[in-house]
């Protein structure tokens, strides 16, 4: 059974700093995703990670993949307030007649100024 | 396009009573996914169809759930008889297989049982 871990699950910090969400997961997958959740939002689309080494950033925030290691990291610059949401990791567990994601259970992240 | 659409929004419904939960997923999508989301559990799948045929339906909690998805435009879940362990926000996210996989999030169903 795959299994996907964020730590930390609730992070406060302060504007301006920077922190790393990270990601691990227990099985062999080259797909990783990252999603944004609003309070009382639906899930939207941050990031997708299709290859060992594979880097993407958008604005304050990058996210890396290490297939290798199974980990994700999510790395938050210079934090604003407007970043406060739960993140989430998802890994495509890839099936025969179709593909699924296992969710991690999501990182917390409040912004203060 | 307009997003993948759920309906209802909101629902409150009494122990007992039957649920119907509604999706349309993005046009020319060929994969729909129905999870539940609640504090105690987090993000959980239900089950998922690919080209309308239900693939896994492992997560189904119980014979009082079941999903069906008679086209590629139109999916169900109904919960017969409802429970008050049932509340939840359930959301429905579609995907184009064989391609990046991405999936794209409703704006959730939040109900909740008396």
């Amino acid at each position: 059974e795959l299994k996907v871990e964020q730590n930390p699950l609730f992070l406060s910090m302060q504007e301006g700093k920077n922190y790393t969400i990270y990601c691990n997961y227990s099985t062999t997958s080259d797909r990783l995703y990252w999603y944004r959740q609003d309070p009382g939002k639906s899930l939207e689309s941050l990031f997708v990670l299709l290859s060992n080494g594979a880097v993407k950033q958008e604005g304050r925030l990058m996210a890396s993949l290490d297939t290798k290691a199974r980990l994700s990291t999510l790395h938050i610059t210079a934090a604003v307030h407007d970043l406060s949401a739960t993140y989430f990791c998802a890994v495509d567990m890839k099936e025969t007649s179709g593909s699924r994601l296992t969710f991690g259970e999501g990182t917390q992240l409040t912004v203060n100024p | 396009d307009a997003g993948v659409i759920q309906s209802p929004r909101h629902e409150v419904t009494e122990m007992g009573q039957e649920v119907t939960l509604r999706c349309k997923p993005i046009s020319g999508h060929n994969s729909l996914f129905w999870y539940r989301q609640t504090m105690m559990r987090g993000l959980e799948l239900l089950i998922y169809f690919n080209n309308n045929v239900p693939i896994d339906d492992s997560g189904m909690p119980e014979d009082r759930f079941s999903a069906k998805m008679p086209n590629a435009s139109f999916s169900t879940l109904k919960i017969q008889p409802s429970e008050p362990r049932d509340s939840a926000v359930y959301f429905c996210a579609s995907s184009l297989n064989r391609a990046l996989l991405e999936q794209y999030f409703g704006p959730g169903t939040r109900l909740t049982v008396t």
